[in-house]
C-alpha cells in the first residue's frame, strides 16, 4: 500500500467551475502537508502548506486537511485555463527525513 | 531570478554509459536534493545534502551517487546506466532540511536509456 494516494485523473472541468482535488494517507504520523502545481515540462512549485488540521486559504485556493479521516483536499475557485496542470500532494512529519509524494492528479480547465 | 537550474534538459545514454546530471541554486538555501519523477510512482528521492559537505541516501539510491561541490552545487552521478533509470530526474533546494521549509525545484532533466 502506498503511503499517500492520488486520483491521476485526468479532471476536466469547465472555466469558472469548482475543483476539488484530493489526497489520501496511510500514516497518523504525517503533520505537514503540501501541495504542488507542476506544468507540463515544468519542475514542481509550491502552492500551499499547511501544518497539521484545519484550512488555509490563499486566493483562489484553500487547502484542507482532515486528519481524522487521513485527507486532505485541495479545493480551487473560479477554475481558470492557466490552472491546467498536474497537481501533487505531498506530506510529512517532524521526526521524518523525506517527503511522501502523491503521483499527482491531472486537471483539465477547458474554456 | 533563476533559482534552481538542472543542465542538461535531455539526454539519450546507452547502456552502461555514465552521466553527471548538474544543479544549481542562488537562493543561498543550504539543503538540496535529487528525486526522479516516473509515471504513476510521485516523486521519490534519491539522495539529499542536509547541509554543504553532507550527504544522505533516499528511498531509491541504488545506481547513483552524489556530490555536493559547494553550498550553491549538487550533482548526481550515474556510473552505469541501466533502462530502469530512464525517468524526469528533479533537482530541489531549501532553506533547510526541516520539514517544514518549502522545497523549490528545477524544471527536470529527461534522461532515456536505451
Amino acid at each position: 500500500q502506498k503511503e499517500v494516494e492520488q486520483d491521476p485523473g485526468p479532471l476536466s472541468v469547465p472555466e469558472g467551475a469548482i475543483v476539488s482535488l484530493n489526497c489520501t494517507y496511510s500514516n497518523s504520523a504525517f503533520q505537514y502537508f503540501m501541495w504542488y502545481r507542476q506544468y507540463s515540462r515544468k519542475g514542481p512549485e509550491l502552492l500551499m502548506y499547511t501544518y497539521s488540521s484545519g484550512n488555509k486559504e490563499d486566493g483562489r485556493f484553500t487547502a484542507q486537511v482532515d486528519k481524522s479521516s487521513k485527507y486532505i483536499s485541495l479545493f480551487i475557485r473560479d477554475s481558470q485555463p492557466s490552472d491546467s496542470a498536474t497537481y501533487l500532494c505531498a506530506m510529512s512529519a517532524y521526526n521524518f527525513n523525506k517527503f511522501y509524494f502523491g503521483s499527482g492528479t491531472k486537471l483539465n480547465v477547458k474554456p | 531570478n533563476a533559482g534552481v537550474t538542472q543542465t542538461p534538459k535531455f539526454q539519450v545514454l546507452k547502456t552502461g554509459q555514465s552521466m553527471t546530471l548538474q544543479c544549481a541554486q542562488d537562493m543561498n538555501h543550504n539543503s538540496m536534493y535529487w528525486y526522479r519523477q516516473d509515471p504513476g510512482m510521485g516523486l521519490r528521492l534519491i539522495y539529499y545534502s542536509a547541509s554543504e559537505g553532507t550527504t544522505d541516501k533516499g528511498e531509491v539510491p541504488n545506481g547513483y551517487n552524489v556530490s555536493r561541490l559547494n553550498k550553491r552545487e549538487f550533482s548526481l552521478r550515474l556510473e552505469s546506466a541501466a533502462p530502469s533509470q530512464t525517468s524526469v530526474y528533479f533537482c530541489a533546494s531549501s532553506e533547510s532540511s526541516s520539514l517544514d521549509q518549502p522545497q523549490h525545484f528545477g524544471d527536470g532533466t529527461r534522461l532515456s536509456i536505451l
